[in-house]
């Protein structure tokens, strides 16, 4: 069974260039997360879905970025125009449920997206 | 403050020690709480995750919980040098999404 997929693995651009990050979760899955993971900050959720719907983009750091879900099995994160303080790694993460007991809140991280901004 | 804190480490141990990891979390309505370890370069993977009180073992494994003094720890038996890597402590308050820590970096010395 294939896990989270995430694309492209790397991604170099310039300042001011447009990135698209792309997510497929886990087949079944209902809750789909975006993560930003940088050394000085940590792991720092920037958006999560619930059945495709947008339902805390309060952690996405300012208009430049946006996310959208346009159905179960597909997730894009857009940065435009890109800052070289963008760069870091980006994951997608997916689990079954979100309310529930605790072991729906378990969450599958894809392999992450590296992004350099020059 | 910081939502969920740990100590950045690294944390040091010879191999076959036991390794403890800890971590503190500022919201009393927190439900449930997570252990994820991540090997340099790698995403998060699971550990285990704990939402009662007291003890949970899986393996060489063990959460422990005590939500009235709002500390969770991680505890590894055995330690090897393939335990080396950075934990990662998360906590949900059951609607919300999961809130991590900083992670604490775990070396095992052969």
């Amino acid at each position: 069974d294939a896990g989270v997929i995430q694309s492209p693995r790397h991604e170099v651009t310039e300042m001011g260039q447009e990135v698209t990050l792309r997510c497929k979760p886990i087949s079944g899955h209902n809750s789909l997360f975006w993560y930003r993971q940088t050394m000085m900050r940590g792991l720092e959720l920037l958006i999560y879905f619930n059945n495709n719907v947008p339902i805390d983009d309060s952690g996405m750091p300012e208009d430049r970025f946006s996310a959208k879900m346009p159905n179960a099995s597909f997730s894009t994160l857009k940065i435009q125009p890109s800052e070289p303080r963008d760069s870091a790694v980006y994951f997608c993460a997916s689990s079954p449920r979100l309310a529930g007991g605790p072991e729906y809140n378990e969450q599958f991280f894809g392999p992450g997206t590296r992004l350099t901004v020059l | 403050q910081k939502e969920v804190e740990q100590n950045s480490g690294p944390l040091s141990v010879p191999e076959g020690a036991i390794a403890s990891l800890n971590c503190t979390y500022s919201d009393r309505g927190s439900q449930s709480f997570f252990w994820y370890r991540q090997y340099s370069g790698k995403s998060p993977e699971l550990i285990m995750f704990i939402y009662s009180n007291g003890d949970k073992e899986d393996g060489r494994f063990t959460a422990q919980l005590n939500k009235a003094s709002q500390y969770v720890s991680l505890l590894i038996r055995d330690s090897q040098p393939s335990d080396s890597a950075t934990y990662l402590c998360a906590v949900s308050t059951g609607r919300r999404a999961l809130t991590f820590g900083s992670g604490t970096r775990l070396q095992v010395q052969p």
